[in-house]
């Protein structure tokens, strides 16, 4: 079956530790997301990539840090800078049209999702 | 900039109907989505109406449009407890460009009684 996983589902962080969230897909998506869940929040872009070897900040990229060197995976690393992590963590991907393409109704798949928290 | 707004809170009786009210800022919105969560899930999309539309219907959920006053609603028709979720309102910005970047609202916990 196709589709897109996360790992691990949930995870501890310690005072001063960087912590990497896995996100693998196997829909042959071009483009693939980064949210960070609040509970009362709506969902806020960390991260997003269009394609492989490039990626783009969202609207809180400010302690956090991605690649993208498969096509595949698009992990997340949670570093010591950022002082607020835990948080419900949301991996997303989609087909993407490209340059010039009308806009098209490119719909996001989701992961399950980590919960990331501070010990 | 872009903003889309719900109501945090919705409790109905199991068999009746459910209304769930979005609005959003950005007239130049193209696609706008309804996606339900379920607790520790993802996000699974329910439905999406292109902007140029003010109804779609899919069994037993009913999408309103109103783009004049930015409103977007989610009817769900004689609601089960199965219904019992976040559901979370998204627009696809103009401005977004073909990146697929989604604006979330905060998300509407349905809670429903039996």
């Amino acid at each position: 079956d196709g589709g897109i996983t996360q790992s691990p589902k949930y995870l501890f962080r310690k005072e001063g530790q960087n912590v990497t969230l896995s996100c693998e897909q196997n829909l042959n998506h071009d483009a693939m997301y980064w949210y960070r869940q609040d509970p009362g929040q709506g969902l806020r872009l960390i991260y997003y990539s269009q394609i492989v070897n490039d990626f783009q900040k969202g609207d809180i990229a400010e302690g956090y840090s991605v690649s993208r060197e498969k096509k595949e995976s698009f992990p997340l690393t949670v570093t010591s800078a950022q002082k607020n992590p835990t948080a419900f963590y949301l991996c997303a991907s989609s087909r993407s049209p490209g340059q010039g393409a009308p806009i098209t109704n490119e719909k996001l798949f989701f992961g399950s999702g980590t919960q990331l928290s501070v010990l | 900039g872009e903003d889309v707004e719900q109501s945090l809170f919705l409790s109905v009786r199991e068999g009746d109907s459910s209304v769930i009210n979005c609005t959003y800022t950005d007239s130049s919105s193209t696609y706008l989505y309804w996606y339900k969560q379920e607790p520790g899930a993802g996000l699974q999309l329910l439905t999406y109406i292109f902007s140029n539309m003010d109804m779609k219907q899919d069994q037993r959920l009913t999408v309103l449009l109103n783009k004049k006053d930015k409103h977007l609603s989610l009817r769900i028709a004689d609601t089960q407890t199965g219904d019992s979720a976040i559901y979370f309102c998204a627009e696809t910005p103009l401005g977004a460009g073909n990146t697929g970047k989604l604006i979330f609202g905060q998300g509407t916990t349905l809670q429903v009684k039996p």
